[in-house]
């Protein structure tokens, strides 16, 4: 997997956007870059994936930069349940393909 | 979107006795499964990957007599604590995908508390 890194904590107000950085600076071409959440004592929810084309969905957007080395998670319209810690993963692809966590950005939505 | 169901979600048992934790796959078949393993306020550890009809893999570290992995078909993996100790406490999380550059669909997790 292509090493991440991500601050280790941010803050946001409520109604406001949260704008998530994500480092990957070893990223290879094929790779992947998917962003998961996981609020306290659940399983990890899949937010979005990008491959080199910004995303965007029913709950974030993803800027991914034209060379590939960082991105950015955008929540646009924070809520208190957004709450939660955010990984960026870049993981290989193909058979051998596996998501390792790392530690995250612990996002607190006050209000 | 895909559903992957743990259970149980939580678990107490006494030192030594075996216990087991199953992911199915509800609405999808799921070439590939991973079991993971949290501590408090700590990310996510991969402990092992496991393929239906194949042995699973481990990573460095864990021991594989320790931590059973069964996945005899498409939408069921299992993981058996065996002889569980206080120190095998902890949060188990196993996902799911379809293929293998599929994004990956995760249980709820269970919480095993060895006394």
């Amino acid at each position: 997997d292509a090493k991440t890194t991500q601050p280790p904590s941010m803050d946001c107000a409520e109604g406001r956007a949260a704008n998530l950085p994500c480092n990957h600076s070893t990223i290879s071409g094929n790779e992947y870059v998917y962003w998961y959440r996981q609020i306290h004592s659940q399983g990890p929810q899949y937010i979005i994936h990008g491959l080199k084309n910004n995303e965007t969905n029913e709950m974030a957007s993803l800027i991914i930069t034209e060379d590939r080395k960082s991105s950015t998670l955008i929540l646009p319209h924070a809520t208190l349940r957004d709450t939660a810690v955010y990984y960026c993963i870049a993981p290989r692809t193909g058979t051998a393909s596996k998501l390792t966590f790392g530690t995250g950005t612990r996002l607190q939505v006050t209000l | 979107g895909a559903v992957v169901s743990q259970h149980p979600s939580r678990v107490i048992c006494k030192s030594g006795t075996s216990v087991k934790i199953e992911c199915r796959s509800l609405d999808f078949q799921a070439t590939t499964m991973f079991w993971y393993r949290q501590f408090p306020k700590k990310s996510l550890m991969l402990m092992a990957t496991s393929n239906e009809g194949s042995k699973a893999t481990y990573e460095q570290g864990v021991e594989k007599d320790k931590f059973l992995i069964n996945h005899a078909s498409l939408t069921l993996s299992t993981l058996t604590v065996t002889s569980a100790h206080p120190e095998d406490s902890s949060f188990y999380i196993c996902s799911a995908r379809r293929g293998s550059n599929e994004k990956l669909f995760f249980g709820s997790g269970t919480q095993l508390s060895v006394l």
